[in-house]
Formats: C-alpha cells, sequence, structure tokens
C-alpha cells in the first residue's frame, strides 16, 4: 500500500522559500511509472493544485504558481520536493502531497494523499 | 478553467437524498472527479471520469454529468457523509478544483 509523508518548516519568513518535501512508501518513485504531486488548502477555503512531476524530469506547474516553484525528485531516497521563493501570508496553507491514480497520467485524479502539513508563513 | 459548484452550504438528515452539482467555464468532456473532506483529513476520491465509483466507495455516492454540468448524489445520508465535497476537473494537465460544498446536519 503506498502511503506518503510530508515534512518540512511550519513556519516560513516572508519573503523566504518554502521547502517541503514528500517521502513515498510502499512505491518507487522511479519504477512505478506514475506521477507526483503537490496540492495546497488555504485554512478554511478550497483545494489549488501546485505542480507535478515525473522522476525523469517532466513537470507541470500551475501557470498562477509557475513563477516562484519548483519541484524535483531525489529517487534514491525516494523523495520529492516542493520549493516556493517569495513567500508571503497567501501561501499558508496545509500542504498536501499525492498521485494521480493512472499510471503514466499526470492529469488523473488523486486516489493517494499524505496526511497534509500546515505552513505558516509569518515573521 | 473555472470551476463553481452550488450549493456552498447544503443542511440535510440521516437518510435524505442530496445532490451537488459543479459548473465547468469550458467543457471538460467527462473529465470530472469528486472528493470528500473530513475536518483535519485529506481529500479522498468518490468519484472520477464524471460517473465510475472509486473503489471501495460506498454505492449510495453516485456522480452524473458532462460537458460543463456535473452532479455528485448521495442516497440516505449517512453520518459519516457530513463532510465538505469537491469537484475538480483533470481535462488538461492543469487541474482545477471547485470552492467546495459543506453538507452538514439539519
Amino acid at each position: 500500500q503506498v502511503q506518503l509523508q510530508e515534512s518540512g518548516p511550519g513556519l516560513v519568513k516572508p519573503s523566504e522559500t518554502l521547502s517541503l518535501t514528500c517521502t513515498v512508501s510502499g512505491a518507487s518513485i522511479s519504477s512505478s511509472g506514475y506521477f507526483w504531486a503537490w496540492v495546497r488548502q488555504p485554512p478554511g477555503k478550497g483545494l489549488e493544485w501546485i505542480a507535478t512531476l515525473f522522476y525523469s524530469g517532466t513537470t507541470y506547474y500551475n501557470p498562477s504558481l509557475k513563477s516562484r516553484v519548483t519541484i524535483s525528485v531525489d529517487a534514491a531516497k525516494n523523495q520529492f520536493s516542493l520549493k516556493l521563493t517569495s513567500a508571503t501570508a497567501a501561501d499558508t496553507a496545509v500542504y498536501y502531497c499525492a498521485r494521480p491514480r493512472t499510471i503514466a497520467v499526470a492529469d488523473d485524479p488523486f486516489d493517494v494523499w499524505g496526511q497534509g502539513t500546515m505552513v505558516t508563513v509569518s515573521s | 478553467i473555472q470551476m463553481t459548484q452550488s450549493p456552498s452550504t447544503l443542511s440535510a438528515s440521516v437518510g435524505d437524498r442530496v445532490s451537488i452539482t459543479c459548473r465547468a467555464s469550458h467543457s471538460v468532456n467527462r473529465w470530472l472527479a469528486w472528493y470528500q473532506q473530513r475536518p483535519g483529513k485529506a481529500p479522498n476520491l468518490l468519484i472520477y471520469k464524471a460517473s465510475s465509483l472509486q473503489t471501495g466507495v460506498p454505492s449510495r455516492f453516485s456522480g452524473s454529468g458532462s460537458g460543463t454540468e456535473f452532479t455528485l448524489t448521495i442516497n440516505s445520508l449517512q453520518p459519516d457523509d457530513f463532510a465538505t465535497y469537491y469537484c475538480q476537473q483533470y481535462s488538461n494537465s492543469s487541474v482545477t478544483f471547485g470552492q467546495g460544498t459543506k453538507v452538514d446536519i439539519q
């Protein structure tokens, strides 16, 4: 059974870079054939897709965040990461890592989710 | 593609049949999913491809629609079903979600 676990600082200062990691267990990021994604949810608000990647380097970004976001894979650690630069209070949210349900399909519903990690952007 | 759900909040009782609507700003064919989210938890996929039930999801949940208008129906609402529901279009690589519909106890 695939499990995802987010990790990273819970507090980030404005203008700094928000960095999170998702550790995958029960499947290999590099050989499973799945894409991997980040989704966020501001407190009391809806879900926002951030980005999706394949271990080989193919990436897709939300156009509204693309200029500030970088996602990458560390296959040796079976992890993928998110970096969001120039953080502001509007980036305060629960950040989830997730997996699209179909092998080799990036634009697919997410059937596996991490538990989420709250990140607050504040001085 | 913008996704708009209605209503924003729905009050119902155990045993009721409830329906939630999701409208897309452009056609998404049948590339539409529904999720349930309980407080403090990650979303849970219920329906994909507009009407296909995800494995393990009770059959009281059903989805319908195509193009720009979709419906999630819950037959005989159970106590576990009081939650927030989101639609999601995935017709292209830039997926988007609706703003959510909270189903609470009347």
